[in-house]
């Protein structure tokens, strides 16, 4: 069947790096996307990755390990702002849908 | 370019009451998804239209039906409302025309009530 993991929950402090792990159990798979979605508002991109590997985009990097059906967003110098839930989903080749986690709410103190 | 948006923004309603969300794609998207979030449930697919044609459905009752115009435009519509349909309706558009990159573009939903 379709699965895909995330904590519920992270907390970590401003300055600080934390790691946002996703594993994924798909009957496919074309692409994982990760979204950041800020209480109240709509999901927006980060990252995609469709290849093994690190994709980096300033302070937010995205891997992919597709033997090991894993993924994980690290985030570096936080800000305060980044406070938000941060969205896991992967595109199955078969149908066009996005399978998404339930998100991992990550909470930034002072 | 505009953003994919929604209306309304707001609705209250009943038990037992229908409505109708509706939603207008980005230009030159030719899919809508339509997805329930409540709090701690993440995103739930509900359907995905195609050039008008229903391509995916997820696992929600026949009380949800939605369809999509020949502009791309997306209507979803719930029927005999219930307590626990009170969630976030959200939107999204994307090219879906094949190949990997299937990026999806959210709208600002419509947080739907209902008492």
């Amino acid at each position: 069947g379709q699965n895909i993991d995330q904590p519920t929950e992270m907390t970590a402090t401003e300055g600080a790096i934390v790691q946002i792990n996703c594993t994924y159990q798909t009957s496919g798979f074309n692409g994982l996307f990760w979204y950041q979605q800020h209480a109240g508002e709509a999901p927006t991109f980060l990252s995609y990755n469709v290849l093994d590997g690190l994709e980096e985009k300033g302070r937010f990097s995205s891997f992919l390990s597709r033997s090991k059906g894993y993924s994980y967003l690290l985030l570096k110098e936080l800000q305060m702002k980044d406070s938000a839930s941060y969205l896991c989903a992967v595109n199955e080749d078969s149908n066009y849908q996005l399978i998404w986690g339930a998100g991992t709410k990550l909470i930034i103190k002072p | 370019k505009a953003g994919v948006t929604q209306t309304p923004r707001y609705l209250i309603k009943t038990r037992g009451q229908q409505v109708t969300l509706s939603c207008s794609p980005i230009s030159g998207h030719r899919s809508v998804s339509w997805y329930q979030q409540t709090p701690g449930q993440g995103l739930q697919f509900l359907f995905e239209y195609f050039s008008e044609t229903q391509r995916n459905k997820g696992n929600f009752p026949g009380r949800f039906s939605g369809r999509q115009f020949s502009n791309s435009r997306s209507e979803m519509n719930v029927s005999t409302l219930e307590l626990g349909d009170s969630a976030l309706y959200l939107c999204a558009s994307s090219y879906a025309t094949g190949g990997a990159y299937n990026e999806q573009f959210f709208g600002p939903g419509t947080r739907l009530t209902v008492l």
